[in-house]
């Protein structure tokens, strides 16, 4: 069983839709989570990034950490043609400097 | 230049030649991560520099491979003898400190004919 585990698609809504997506793991000492997104070609972006249990809004970005279930999501509103990519989920111990770890990643296509 | 700066873009080989990439890091941070993207696949850590600390490489598949960090600034990372199931993307990032999310170049993509 891999630590952490992304569906990985391909996920297509169309333009204006709620997307959600979402990661599970198994390392209950991960603290930090993250989520980045991927265009064609490119480096991964931080789009997110969570200490601990919660929710954090940004703009049409809401991330979600649920501890008690090992689960995390990424909803986004308002979905636009430009957030046509790949989107990883990541997460760490970070302290100690502890390696980060990825899950496959979901291919989110949005239809105009 | 404030990002993470990844050279070659693009390197075609052919199996069983060596093969060297350069990762220039955010200036002033402290760490360094080599990870691996396979098409379709996640990515996969390979190896760790932390200050002056001995790197982690745990995640180094094969003895073919290995990475050194000079003047705790620019890496490079190794492969010799390449084999065809080496080709990937390969990602550089950074951090200013522990606990930091991490900062990605653009990578290069290797491809081993």
């Amino acid at each position: 069983q891999k630590e952490v585990e992304q569906d990985p698609g391909p996920l297509s809504v169309p333009e204006g839709a709620i997307v959600s997506l979402n990661c599970t793991y198994s390392n209950s000492a991960f603290q930090y989570f993250m989520w980045y997104r991927q265009y064609s070609r490119k480096g991964p972006e931080l789009l997110m990034y969570t200490y601990s249990s919660g929710n954090k809004e940004d703009g049409r970005f809401t991330a979600q950490v649920d501890k008690s279930s090992k689960y995390i999501s990424l909803f986004i509103r308002d979905s636009q043609p430009s957030d046509s990519a790949t989107y990883l989920c990541a997460m760490s111990e970070g302290t100690g400097g502890f390696k980060t770890i990825f899950g496959a990643g979901t291919r989110l296509f949005v239809k105009a | 230049g404030a990002g993470v700066s990844q050279s070659p873009s693009n390197k075609v080989t052919e199996k069983g030649k060596d093969v060297e990439l350069r990762c220039d890091p955010i200036s002033g941070h402290t760490a360094l991560y080599w990870y691996r993207q396979s098409l379709g696949q996640g990515l996969e850590f390979l190896i760790y520099f932390q200050g002056n600390s001995a790197p982690d490489k745990s995640g180094l598949p094969s003895d073919r491979f290995s990475a050194e960090r000079t003047g705790g600034s620019v890496s490079t990372l190794t492969i010799q003898r390449t084999q065809q199931e080496d080709s990937a993307v390969y990602l550089c990032a950074s951090i200013d400190r522990v606990g930091s999310p991490l900062h990605f170049g653009n990578g290069t993509r290797l491809t081993v004919t």
